[in-house]
């Protein structure tokens, strides 16, 4: 039973554009989402969150979107940079899922110079 | 330190051998985490500690999983007559606070990688 789903392996964008990433949830008792990076051989790094009372948190170049109604959320990169590329992992949590935080299989994001 | 500091970054280890992980999370976080990544997945959840305190262990594959946090500061996590299906990457995170609605994010270290012969 997969809760948190990532539907695209992966994702190829130009230097400077716009990266969207998008993560799928099931359990509606999510209520705090977050997104990290991954380099190879790395631990993954905490990126930004967002609670569900909130729809849209920014960090930077990095903004997170949250659709409730959809359970759906999406990661933009704007602009892109080639040292972005990486695997990004949603991941979710909510009181009724306990101590967990529940990952997303990832995305390899490749930043093209 | 600065950041979670997992020890050793990789072991080896013969089927049936006992194993050590460690787990050094930031300065003042009160929770801290341990998960499972199989190649190619996202982590997967094993057990939480607030202090030294395991609240669940839920995630625990089985009872040759055990993991302790007797001083609320390092961790470990063992596990006894190790298989194949063991192997995988193993990561700690901590946190400044997790639960009843004041989570805070999880920080991870680099992981130890398990490769079990």
């Amino acid at each position: 039973d997969q809760q948190v789903k990532q539907n695209s392996p992966s994702l190829s964008v130009q230097e400077g554009r716009i990266s969207i990433l998008n993560c799928d949830y099931t359990n509606s008792m999510f209520d705090y989402f977050l997104w990290y990076k991954k380099y190879p051989a790395e631990g993954p790094t905490f990126l930004i969150s967002i609670s569900s009372i909130k729809d849209k948190n920014e960090d930077g170049r990095f903004t997170v979107f949250l659709n409730k109604s959809a359970k759906h959320l999406s990661l933009h990169i704007v602009p892109s940079q080639p040292g972005d590329s990486a695997v990004y992992f949603c991941a979710a949590s909510g009181e009724t899922s306990g101590s967990r935080l529940t990952f997303g299989e990832g995305t390899q994001l490749t930043v093209n110079p | 330190g600065a950041g979670v500091s997992q020890s050793p970054r990789y072991k080896v280890a013969k089927r049936g051998q006992d194993v050590a992980l460690r787990c050094d999370p930031i300065s003042g976080h009160v929770s801290l985490f341990w998960y499972q990544q199989a190649l190619g997945q996202g982590p997967e959840f094993l057990t939480y500690f607030q202090n030294e305190a395991q609240l669940d262990k839920s995630g625990l594959p089985s009872d040759r999983f055990f993991a302790e946090r007797p001083e609320g500061s390092v961790s470990t996590l063992k596990i006894q007559r190790t298989q194949q299906e063991d192997s995988a990457v193993y990561l700690c995170a901590s946190s400044l606070a997790w639960g009843q609605g004041k989570n805070q994010p999880q920080h991870f270290g680099d992981g130890t990688r398990l490769s079990i012969l």
